[in-house]
């Protein structure tokens, strides 16, 4: 089934104790995303990348970091998470080229730091 | 950066009976796009859009891409009780890197 898994699902932390939320597509989309989704704010992008070894910033990416070693893979950590982080984040991805903009998304991570 | 005003922010509505929502932005969108979340999962696409005036159907989902490339409009026919949910619109967030910038969503309520 063509999908995308995020790890955990939930996730309760403290304040400064780093984490990192994976995130797994089985399309072979050469594009992915993290958003962040919070009430009244809606969905906001805080990282994505358009291939193996290229990411950039989205909208918010203030305190987290990324990598793309692999192209099935996407990770989100947050070196020194902070309470402002407590969020519902969803990974996502998509072909990329004329398609890039139809993004699949994950089932979500709803973290909470204390 | 861009801003997409989607509106109304919630509906209540009986089973059977048509919705309208619709979606502005302040700059000419390429694309738009209409998705789904269920409570407790992800968004799933419902609708993209290419072409300005472009009007596409996904069953009783109907979504038009405005002449003036500023606006959006997604209509449900005939709703059912598992149309609940939110539904977003999405546009190019700006530059040539593929970003999606989000509204803030309608909440969607159907009265069987």
């Amino acid at each position: 089934e063509a999908q995308v898994t995020q790890n955990p699902r939930y996730l309760i932390t403290v304040t400064g104790k780093k984490l990192t939320v994976t995130c797994s597509q089985n399309m072979n989309h050469e594009y992915m995303s993290w958003y962040r989704q919070d009430p009244g704010l809606g969905l906001r992008q805080i990282y994505y990348s358009m291939n193996v070894e290229v990411t950039d910033k989205g909208d918010v990416p203030e305190g987290y970091k990324v990598s793309r070693k692999e192209k099935r893979n996407f990770p989100l950590i947050l070196e020194s998470p902070s309470p402002n982080q407590t969020s519902l984040y969803f990974c996502a991805s998509s072909p990329g080229g004329g398609s890039a903009y139809e993004q699949y998304f994950g089932p979500g991570t709803r973290l909470t730091v204390t | 950066g861009q801003q997409l005003n989607q509106s109304p922010q919630s509906m209540f509505i009986q089973e059977g009976e048509d919705v309208s929502m619709n979606c502005t932005s302040s700059s000419i969108f390429n694309t738009w796009l209409w998705y789904k979340q269920d409570p407790g999962e992800g968004p799933v696409l419902l609708i993209a859009l290419y072409k300005a005036g472009e009007l596409t159907s996904n069953g009783r989902l109907t979504a038009q891409f405005g002449i003036t490339r500023k606006d959006s409009f997604l209509n449900i026919s005939a709703s059912i009780p598992s149309d609940v949910g939110i539904y977003f619109c999405a546009g190019p967030g700006g530059g040539s890197n593929y970003k999606l910038t989000f509204g803030k969503g309608t909440l969607l309520t159907v009265n069987p």
